[in-house]
């Protein structure tokens, strides 16, 4: 366990599916990210929570909703998911935003169908 | 924003030979280059990072150079071993977050 756990480790929904992804941190970090990565791509950055609040949101569908009620907790709301977006959902934390110190969970693998 | 670009996609090395990884960035204003490491149903882990100020580090069997003027680093795996077999992704940080390359998968053969 890398201190950063995330919940499923695999999800499979259909298209009209509502689902929920989970990610926890016991680091005390005050910063925690949603990355989607594909294969051969990069990781995409989707949203930056500093502090409990939103910092960006990278031009991500609304079909993607977060969540982030404390600094220890960030969700992933999922409603009308696309094939496309099969992907494995990777969770970050880090002691402030910057890019230093950067901890992954493990990741949900994500089937939509 | 930042781009960064990874080569090559993938590198097959003999066991005990070393492996170079490349990366490039676009954005001047980066000034911290970490490598993370991706094994197979985990999620990346930070093997070793630079930061602008410095041209180069090592870590054991690894090692990272920067040429902030030509706006690359690289990653430098000697006498390699099975359990290096892995992806590995550049990245560089600026502003607020990092930007990843696309990886580069290593297989050692035995």
């Amino acid at each position: 366990e890398t201190g950063v756990t995330q919940t499923p480790r695999h999800l499979v929904m259909g298209m009209t599916n509502k689902k929920s992804l989970k990610c926890e941190q016991h680091l005390g970090h005050n910063a925690m990210y949603w990355y989607k990565q594909s294969a051969k791509k990069p990781l995409e950055l989707m949203f930056v929570y500093s502090l409990e609040e939103r910092v960006e949101n990278n031009s991500v569908p609304s079909r993607f909703s977060p969540e982030c009620p404390n600094s220890s907790h960030l969700f992933l709301h999922l409603h009308t998911l696309q094939p496309e977006d099969s992907a494995l959902y990777l969770c970050a934390s880090s002691p402030q935003t910057g890019g230093y110190g950067y901890t992954f969970g493990s990741g949900t693998r994500l089937t939509v169908v | 924003g930042e781009n960064v670009e990874q080569h090559p996609s993938t590198l097959s090395v003999q066991e005990g030979d070393s492996a170079v990884i490349k990366c490039t960035y676009s954005d001047s204003a980066s000034n911290y280059f970490p490598w993370y490491k991706q094994e197979l149903g985990k999620g990346p882990q930070l093997i070793i990072d630079i930061r602008s100020n410095v041209g180069e580090k090592k870590d054991q069997r690894i090692a990272v150079t920067l040429n902030k003027t030509a706006k690359h680093f690289s990653l430098h795996i000697t006498e390699t071993q099975p359990e290096d077999s892995a992806v590995y992704f550049c990245a560089a940080s600026s502003d607020y977050k990092l930007s990843f390359g696309a990886g580069t998968t290593v297989t050692v053969r035995a």
